[in-house]
Formats: structure tokens, sequence, C-alpha cells
């Protein structure tokens, strides 16, 4: 499978436990983008990487979240403290170049605080 | 953020007919409007986009008008198919920027 993928797909974590999911983007593609989609909503955007550069964070994405992508290729979402609303799907995403808007999306994380 | 919003969150058709989803969005400056497609379970699924300079972009059975003078989107499905019930979202892109969506709406054919 040559497409984006997400590990793990599912996370249960305990309120307070920080987790952390794994984005393995399309080998060529240079932008790799964090999305957050609640049940009903379009996706709502964290952040980007071009290349390891992360170049925006959206204010959704507060101290508690963290995100790497150290070499460029393999992106990791750090959620430390977690709280009952994180609770969401997490998509990444990634495409080819700044004008690529065929952006890949993995299949996602979903994640569940109790 | 951007606003990106759809008229309507539900749209019922049946199979062989054409579906018409419409979306609206505020910023002018956007390059692109993309539509996606996102069944259930699974991440959303590129379907077509169009530049912002154009008024049409057809592709296989689904065709993309823009309207800049009242800033709306709408994506047509030609023959709709059971394999096309998912929520359709709307998102605008800015040349080194991001993806901005909206909030989906959900198609539903009935055979």
């Amino acid at each position: 499978d040559t497409g984006v993928s997400q590990d793990p797909r599912h996370k249960i974590t305990k309120r307070g436990q920080n987790v952390t999911f794994r984005c393995d983007p399309i080998s060529e593609h240079n932008r790799l983008y964090w999305y957050r989609q609640t049940l009903g909503q379009g996706p709502e955007f964290l952040t980007y990487f071009q290349n390891e550069a992360q170049l925006e964070k959206s204010r959704l994405l507060s101290d508690r979240f963290s995100a790497e992508r150290p070499k460029g290729s393999f992106s990791t979402l750090e959620i430390q403290r977690t709280e009952q609303g994180d609770s969401a799907m997490y998509l990444c995403a990634s495409s080819l170049g700044t004008s690529g808007t065929e952006a890949f999306f993995g299949q996602g994380t979903r994640l569940t605080v109790v | 953020g951007e606003s990106v919003g759809l008229h309507l969150p539900t749209l019922s058709v049946q199979e062989g007919d054409n579906s018409i989803i419409n979306c609206a969005y505020s910023n002018s400056a956007s390059d692109y409007f993309i539509w996606y497609k996102q069944e259930s379970g699974k991440g959303p699924q590129f379907i077509i986009d169009i530049r912002s300079n154009m008024d049409k972009r057809q592709g296989q059975r689904v065709t993309v008008l823009l309207n800049k003078t009242v800033k709306h989107l709408s994506l047509q499905i030609a023959a709709t198919q059971p394999g096309d019930s998912a929520v359709y979202f709307c998102a605008e892109f800015s040349t080194g920027n991001q993806f901005y969506f909206g909030t989906g709406t959900s198609l539903t054919v009935i055979p």
C-alpha cells in the first residue's frame, strides 16, 4: 500500500494520559498536514510541515499538542495530559509541493478519552 | 479561520438521477477550491479541484462550478450511484497555506 498510513487506527486512553500518533505520508510528498475531525464536522486544520519544517500551527493546537517531522518523512502528533474534549478523529494528509491540492488522507486515528 | 459553509446538511437522490451539492465560501483570496468525498470510517478522498480563475471543470461523472461573484461552489454528480453515498466536503486552499473545510453534506442514494 503506497497511500498515507496512520497508526494506531484506534486509541482509548484515560484522561490525563499522553498519547502519540504516527503518520507515514506518501514517500515523495514533501507536505504533511494534521487535521482533527469530530462527528458531523469537517476536518479542522491543526498544523502542517514542508519537509521537516513546521510552517504553521492552528490556534486549536494548544501547548499540550506537539507535532514533529524529524527527517521530513514520517510525522508524530503527541497529546499530553489528554482531556475528554480531545476525543476525535485525527487525520493526516500529504501532498506534493505548495500547489498540490490533491492531498491524500490517511484513514485516521480515532482517539477516545475516557 | 476561514469560513466555508454548506447550504444543506443532507441530500437524498434516486439512483440514476443527478446530484447537486452546494457550498458557500468567504475567502476571495483562495487559489483553489476542492471537493472531497468521505465514506464512513475513512479519510477524505480527493474528487476534483478548480482553480479560482476558472468557472467550470469536469471530471468523470462530476462537474464543479465556481461562481466568484456570489462566492458559491457546486458539485454535480451525474447518474448518481449507490457508491456515491458519502459525506461531501468543499474545501478552499491558498497556495502556501492549508485547506479549510466546510461542514459537509451527507448524500444518500436510494436504489
